[in-house]
Order: structure tokens, then sequence, then C-alpha cells
């Protein structure tokens, strides 16, 4: 266990529609990042949080959305949903920078 | 740029043998190296990680070697086992503006360790 949790684990969708994964970072770590995994692909960063100011973007489409609060928890938003979004969203963090932990990912499907 | 090269793509060996995978960075100013270990569906893991200060670091059967000059690090695992079978990521630090990093990992390694 890595002590980074996201909620759900699993979720179905419609095209169209919009989900928020939810992320609880290990106590004290203060950063947050959230990544993507497709089938057989690699993780594609998607946004940085640190403290609750964004610090980085990769490669985030428009139609996602993050956010930290005061409490250090992060949301992923993803709206306007589409087939090619069906993936494996991981949520890591770390304290300020070095060992970043993952938590076990939540896999969204799009039908 | 941020680029990680890894290699190779797959990787098969049989239980027992050593095993060794390799990536190249392009930043410079890159001075943190974790390698992680994804089972299928599941969570990458920190198995090992160096820095740039460090030549070389070993954790039982796993090892991971730097070189700062030619902007490469290899992970080594040795006497193979079966449950060693997963994919392999390694990742290199990248500075931002503003003093944040964030890590740029290479596109993985399947590693299959036959019995």
């Amino acid at each position: 266990d890595s002590g980074v949790t996201q909620t759900p684990k699993h979720l179905i969708t419609a095209t169209g529609q919009r989900v928020t994964l939810r992320c609880s970072p290990r106590s004290g770590d203060l950063s947050v990042y959230w990544y993507q995994q497709s089938l057989d692909q690699g993780l594609q960063f998607l946004i940085q949080y640190y403290n609750g100011e964004e610090r980085a973007k990769g490669n985030i489409l428009e139609r996602f959305s993050a956010q930290q609060f005061p409490d250090l928890h992060s949301e992923l938003n993803l709206s306007s949903l589409e087939l090619g979004d069906s993936a494996l969203y991981f949520c890591a963090s770390s304290f300020t920078f070095g060992q970043v932990f993952f938590g076990e990912g939540s896999w969204l499907t799009v039908v | 740029g941020e680029n990680v090269e890894q290699h190779p793509s797959t990787l098969s060996v049989q239980e027992g043998d050593s095993a060794v995978i390799k990536c190249t960075y392009s930043d410079s100013a890159s001075n943190y190296f974790p390698w992680y270990k994804q089972e299928l569906g599941k969570r990458p893991q920190l198995i090992i990680d160096i820095r740039s200060n460090v030549g070389e670091k070993k954790d039982q059967r796993i090892a991971v070697t730097l070189n700062k000059t030619a902007k490469h690090f290899s992970l080594h695992i040795t006497e193979t086992q079966p449950e060693d079978s997963a994919v392999y990521f390694c990742a290199a630090s990248m500075r931002l503006q503003g003093g944040s990093e964030k890590l740029v990992f290479g596109k993985g390694t399947k590693l299959t360790v036959n019995p």
C-alpha cells in the first residue's frame, strides 16, 4: 500500500459524459501528479499540483481539468468524454520532489 | 527538451539469468532517476532510485548505474525469477520554471522471465 488513495477504482460511463476522479495523497505529501495510461502505453503526465497551486502541465486535453484543495486532496475532471479517453488514470504524490508514489489507479471505460 | 529513451521495449530471459534495461535522458540538469515496476493492471511501484551524486546503487538483486557524462542509466536484475516478470519504467527528473520538477518516463520494458 503506497498510502495514495484513489476513487473510484472502476468507472464505466457513456460518451459525452463528465466524471470526476479523486485522489488523497500520502500523509504529509504536498505534490500531487496525474498520469494517464492507455492500453499497452506508457505513463503520460497530465498535470502537477503543489500545495494547492498548479505547477506543471503535460499532455492534458482542454476537456480535462484538475484542482488541489486546501486539505491537499485532488480531483481530475474529465468532460465530454470520448471512447479514446478510456484508460487507467493514476494519481501520485511526493513530499516536495523526490520519491513519487502512485495510487492504485482509476479504470475509466467510456462506452 | 524532455525525452527519456528506454531500451529494449521487450526482454525475455531464462530464470536465473540477468536482465539489463537501459535509459538515456536529454536534460543535463536531471538529477534524480527512479525505476518503477508495474505488474499487469497494478500501480507502478518504486523499486530503486539513484541521485546524480552517486554512480551506483544496489538493493539485493537489483542495481542501478548512472553515467552522467553520457546521460544514461541502467537497471540490472540478477538471478531473475518468474515474479520479476512485469513492465519496468525508468524516469528522469526535469526541472520546471518556478523551481518545481516533474518526472519524465521512458516507454517501458516488458520483462518476461521464463521458468
